[in-house]
């Protein structure tokens, strides 16, 4: 059972649009959701994250946001640029566990043409 | 700041030969280090938790007897492919937890170890 659903799979933005990722999770107790860029051969890189007691946070030119009731959250990116390809993973943990495990999505493969 | 690193970044081996992957929080200790392992155009599959002093938590169908961990301090996580297969060849990458930075439920990634097993 996949419990954080991530879509689309792939992505096509020029230069300058907003590419925009959603993910939606199942398991009400999750309260930690941040999301990761990976370029290829690389680890992945925390991006942004939020907790659910606000409905969006915005650092630079990324934006998260969050519905609570509808159990859903989404990555906005701005102006994209050709350097903002790469794969997005968003994910969800509980912040009250013991051992914080992250459950990932699938993944957005985000290419920005020039 | 929040820096992990593994060692070595990439390794080809014989199959029926070990491989030792190190990961190291820099700035940091960690209260956990996770590993994980990815195939090519896919999401990170978690493989085992682990705390510095206690023995890996591994999750379901991942041979705790083929991939040995070893947190053996704050700061340093070994992950032990042995008896390595064709199969096992993959992209792993490790993740900690800070102690001592920030919430400890953030996790921050290694660069991750390319293993490809001949």
């Amino acid at each position: 059972q996949q419990q954080v659903k991530q879509s689309p799979q792939s992505l096509i933005v020029q230069k300058g649009g907003i590419s925009i990722i959603n993910c939606a999770y199942e398991n009400t107790a999750f309260d930690y959701f941040p999301w990761y860029q990976q370029f290829p051969g690389k680890g992945p890189a925390l991006l942004i994250a939020i907790r659910p007691d606000v409905s969006e946070k915005k650092e630079g030119r990324f934006t998260i946001s969050f519905n609570k009731s509808a159990k859903q959250f989404s990555l906005h990116i701005m102006d994209s640029q050709p350097g903002d390809s790469a794969t997005y993973f968003c994910a969800a943990s509980m912040s009250g566990g013991s051992n914080y495990k992250l459950t990932f999505g699938k993944g957005t493969l985000l290419t920005v043409n020039p | 700041g929040a820096v992990v690193s593994q060692h070595p970044s990439w390794v080809i081996c014989k199959s029926g030969t070990s491989v030792k992957i190190e990961c190291r929080s820099l700035d940091f200790q960690a209260t956990t280090m996770f590993w994980y392992r990815q195939f090519p155009k896919q999401s990170l599959m978690l493989m085992a938790t682990s705390n510095e002093g206690s023995k890996a938590t591994y999750e379901q169908g991942v041979e705790k007897d083929k991939f040995l961990i070893n947190h053996a301090s704050l700061t340093l996580s070994t992950l032990t492919v042995t008896s390595a297969h064709p199969e096992d060849s993959s992209f792993y990458i490790c993740s900690a937890s800070p102690r001592d930075r920030g919430p400890a439920y953030e996790q921050y990634f290694g660069p991750g170890t390319r293993l490809t097993v001949t």
